[in-house]
């Protein structure tokens, strides 16, 4: 029952260093997201896909970027790391058939 | 404008009681659906229920219940009989067909203090 699988769990990074955060799941599910919850903010959608090969941006995508190769997988890079980026990470996934989301335990990563 | 407002940073309640979370939403597409999200301590999100814009009855789920106010905007969870393990934060999240169905928006949540 792996369901979403997020790696790594922790991560600190230097300014300036890049850095890809891994999400895989299991469920065959076409709908894939990466959000960032900060403290007070809840959760704000980076970017999300709808499949392989299609992605889109959500409300927070500056210094993020992601693909879509396979169903599966939907990785997020930091090609730059900013202290701003300091957050913990959750990836989530569900049919486009609608449903509730699932989540992967969540990433934290902190930039110095 | 926050089209997901949860105007209670912090509730406490006394174990065995009801308490309730709120949540108003702003949005003016007529199909839409409301969700609640249980984060504890260890940090995962554990999805609690779910009421469909066109759903006649509110959303049940064991202790969880969802009134929903369908003019007044609000969707409030309220949690009967409180459990020691319900001290948690609680999100309520919406999503909006226009927006794109599967993207949900989530409010600044509530923190849960269960007291014995």
């Amino acid at each position: 029952n792996a369901g979403v699988t997020q790696t790594p769990k922790f991560q600190v990074l230097k300014t300036g260093q890049s850095m890809t955060l891994q999400c895989a799941q299991d469920m065959n599910h076409e709908y894939m997201s990466w959000y960032r919850q900060d403290p007070g903010m809840g959760l704000r959608l980076i970017h999300y896909s709808v499949g392989a090969g299609i992605t889109d941006q959500g409300e927070v995508p500056n210094g993020y970027n992601v693909s879509r190769s396979t169903t599966e997988d939907f990785p997020l890079r930091l090609l730059s790391a900013a202290p701003s980026q300091t957050s913990v990470y959750f990836c989530a996934s569900t049919s486009l058939a609608a449903g509730e989301l699932f989540f992967g335990e969540g990433s934290r990563l902190t930039v110095l | 404008a926050q089209k997901i407002t949860q105007t209670q940073p912090g509730m406490f309640v006394q174990e065995k009681e009801a308490v309730t979370l709120d949540c108003t939403y702003d949005t003016s597409d007529p199909s839409y659906g409301l969700f609640w999200y249980k984060q504890p301590s260890s940090g995962e999100m554990i999805f609690l229920i779910y009421q469909g814009s066109y759903d006649q009855q509110n959303a049940t789920e064991g202790r969880y219940s969802l009134n929903f106010q369908k003019a007044r905007k609000s969707a409030n969870l309220v949690i009967s009989a409180s459990q020691l393990g319900d001290s948690a934060m609680y999100f309520c999240a919406m999503r909006e067909r226009a927006g794109g169905y599967n993207k949900l928006i989530f409010g600044a949540g509530t923190r849960l203090a269960v007291h014995p």
